[in-house]
This record gives C-alpha cells, structure tokens and sequence, in this order.
C-alpha cells in the first residue's frame, strides 16, 4: 500500500458524460501527478500540482482538466467523454521539493473508466 | 529531452532461472532511473531507484540495477524467478532539473514465469 488512495475504483459511463476522479496524496507530500493508462498509447503524464498550483502539463487534452485543493487532494475531471477515454487513470503524489527523495513518485491503485 | 526504450515488450522464463529485462535510457542530464512493476489490475510499485549513490540499486523482492553510464543502461535483474514475479515491468526516468519531476514510462515489458 503506497499510501495514496483513488476514488472510485471503476467507473462505468457512457459517452457525452463528465465525470471526476478523486486522488488523495500521501501523508506530507505536497506534489499530485495524473497518469493515463490505455492499451495504444501505454502510460501517459497528464498534469502535475504541487501545493495547489499547476506545475507542469503533459499530453492532457481541453476536455479534461484539474485542481487541487488546499487539503492537497485533488480532482480529475474528464467531460465529454468518447470511448477512447476509456482507461486506468493513476495519481501519484512525491515528497516535497528539498527533500531527498522528491523525485520518487508513489502510485494509487488507479481508476478504471470505461466509457460506452 | 528524455526518453527509455525497454527492448523487449515480452519475457518468458522458467521458475528459479535469472531473470533479465533490459532498458536504455537517453537524457541530457545525469537523470534518475526508476523501476515500476504492474501486477494484474493493480497500481504502479516502486521496485528500485537510482541516484547517482551507487551503480548497483537493491530493490524489493530480490531485484536489482545495475546502471552504466558508457551503456546509457539500467537493466533488472533477478537471480531466481518466482512464480508471483509475474508481471508488467516498467523503466522508468525522471528529469532531475527544474520543479516538475516528470517521469517518462517505457512501454513495459510483460514477464511470464512458467512453472
């Protein structure tokens, strides 16, 4: 158990939907990093925040976005969803930076969305 | 920029053989190198990492690293492999430069332990 904890851990949808996904980062770090996970494009950074401002944007497309609130956990929202949305969705939270170990990223057990 | 190439998407061997899952990497920094594994519906565990310390990491559940600069390389290896290793194996890098720590996945590479 890492430590971070994912909510829910499957999500059934169909397509046209929103829906949010809930990430809460390990005791004290203050970094949350969003993955997706999906057969073709393999495992994908989406969007980093650390102590609630956006700090980096990987491949994360206009119909999803983020935040992060000041008790650190953060959210994930997707909206009009299609099916190839349909993934494993990670958060991974890291230690704060000046800490040694401030690279090491600790993952959730992941959601599953399947978009129909 | 950086990037990790796992050189094979799938590994097979008999249980109580070494196990070898073999990864480059390229960056232009002294980079951190990290080891994930997958098991079946389940999230991403930290196996190893590697900062510059030593060459040779430890990780869990007898798996090792060793790191070679000249080989731009981070190959895993495990003496003896147990049924339970079976799983996705992902190497990983991490920028070390700047506030955003993101990492680059390789593609994994499937390890099947046969009894």
């Amino acid at each position: 158990d890492s430590g971070v904890t994912q909510t829910p851990k499957h999500l059934i949808t169909a397509t046209g939907q929103r829906v949010t996904l809930r990430c809460s980062p390990r005791s004290g770090d203050l970094s949350v990093y969003w993955y997706q996970q999906s057969l073709d494009q393999g495992l994908q950074f989406l969007i980093q925040y650390y102590n609630g401002e956006e700090r980096a944007k990987g491949n994360i497309l206009e119909r999803f976005s983020a935040q992060q609130f000041p008790d650190l956990h953060s959210e994930l929202n997707l909206s009009s969803l299609e099916l190839g949305d349909s993934a494993l969705y990670f958060c991974a939270s890291s230690p704060p930076l000046g800490t040694a170990s401030t690279d090491t990223q600790y993952f959730g057990p992941g959601t599953r969305l399947t978009v129909l | 920029a950086q990037s990790v190439t796992q050189l094979d998407s799938h590994v097979s061997v008999s249980e109580g053989t070494p196990v070898l899952l073999r990864c480059n990497y390229s960056s232009s920094y002294s980079p951190s190198l990290f080891w994930y594994v997958q098991h079946p519906n389940k999230g991403l565990q930290l196996l190893l990492k590697y900062t510059s310390a030593a060459t040779l990491v430890k990780g869990i559940n007898g798996f090792e690293a060793e790191f070679k600069k000249s080989e731009t390389s981070f190959h895993l290896t495990k003496p003896s492999a147990h049924m339970s290793d079976a799983a996705e194996y992902f190497c990983v890098v991490s920028d070390p430069t700047g506030s955003a720590r993101q990492l680059t996945f390789g593609s994994g590479t499937q390890l099947t332990v046969l009894p």
